[in-house]
């Protein structure tokens, strides 16, 4: 099945700079790759997702890059921001919806003021 | 995106006894998930819940211990059987299919279950 990697596991940045969550998976046949950012007490919210015939999409300050070849994708995040403090985790799947989603570890992130 | 909503929330629960969690989402969806999160760790996949059909349940977990119920596009239970402290988690729930023209998944807000 499929396996997924991530690090680091704790980061912590001054506010305004940018952080760099990056994963790997096994599985060749995976093609979505969801990025959820869970805060305290709360279920995993969906930020940003890439499919397989990508390389990399952005949204405002959140960017994913995807390397099919090396099956490795990093989150970044530009100007961080006390909000955007939380645990964030990578995840893969044969299938956007319809497939189990298989995680990373987790990246607990803390911005600091 | 699908509104999910959970109940209970949270609670806490004697060791042998049972607890059933409720998955509601506003529109209908084609796949539901239940996902276990322990203490400081990631998401581990429980168990795809199957509208009029048993569950699909991962390696390692069964049904005796996590029935599960699914009897229309918008609900669905899990019941955690049994109680240890070994279960005290959070359990997700998550729906999947196409949703805003795209194929996606999306979690509900958890239930924090505490079993002494």
């Amino acid at each position: 099945g499929e396996n997924v990697e991530q690090h680091p596991s704790t980061l912590s940045v001054q506010e305004g700079d940018s952080a760099v969550i990056k994963c790997t998976y096994s599985d060749s046949a995976s093609n979505y790759f969801p990025w959820y950012k869970q805060e305290l007490g709360k279920g995993p919210q969906l930020i940003i997702d890439i499919r397989s015939n990508v390389g990399e999409k952005k949204d405002q300050r959140i960017a994913v890059t995807l390397n099919k070849t090396a099956k490795h994708f990093s989150l970044h995040i530009t100007e961080t921001q006390p909000e955007d403090s939380a645990v964030y985790f990578c995840a893969a799947t044969l299938s956007g919806g319809y497939q189990k989603v298989t995680f990373g570890t987790g990246t607990k992130l803390q911005v600091i003021p | 995106s699908a509104v999910i909503s959970q109940k209970p929330s949270r609670d806490i629960c004697q060791r042998g006894t049972s607890l059933t969690i409720q998955c509601q989402v506003d529109s209908q969806v084609t796949m539901m998930f239940w996902y276990r999160q322990q203490p400081g760790q990631s998401l581990t996949l429980i168990a795809t819940a199957n509208q009029g059909s048993e569950a699909t349940y991962e390696s390692g977990f069964v049904i005796d211990k996590f029935p599960i119920s699914r009897p229309n596009l918008t609900f669905s239970t899990l019941t955690v059987s049994n109680m240890s402290p070994e279960d005290s988690s959070i359990y997700l729930c998550s729906v999947g299919g196409e949703m805003g023209g795209q194929e996606t998944q999306y979690f509900g807000p958890g239930t924090r279950l505490l079993v002494l």
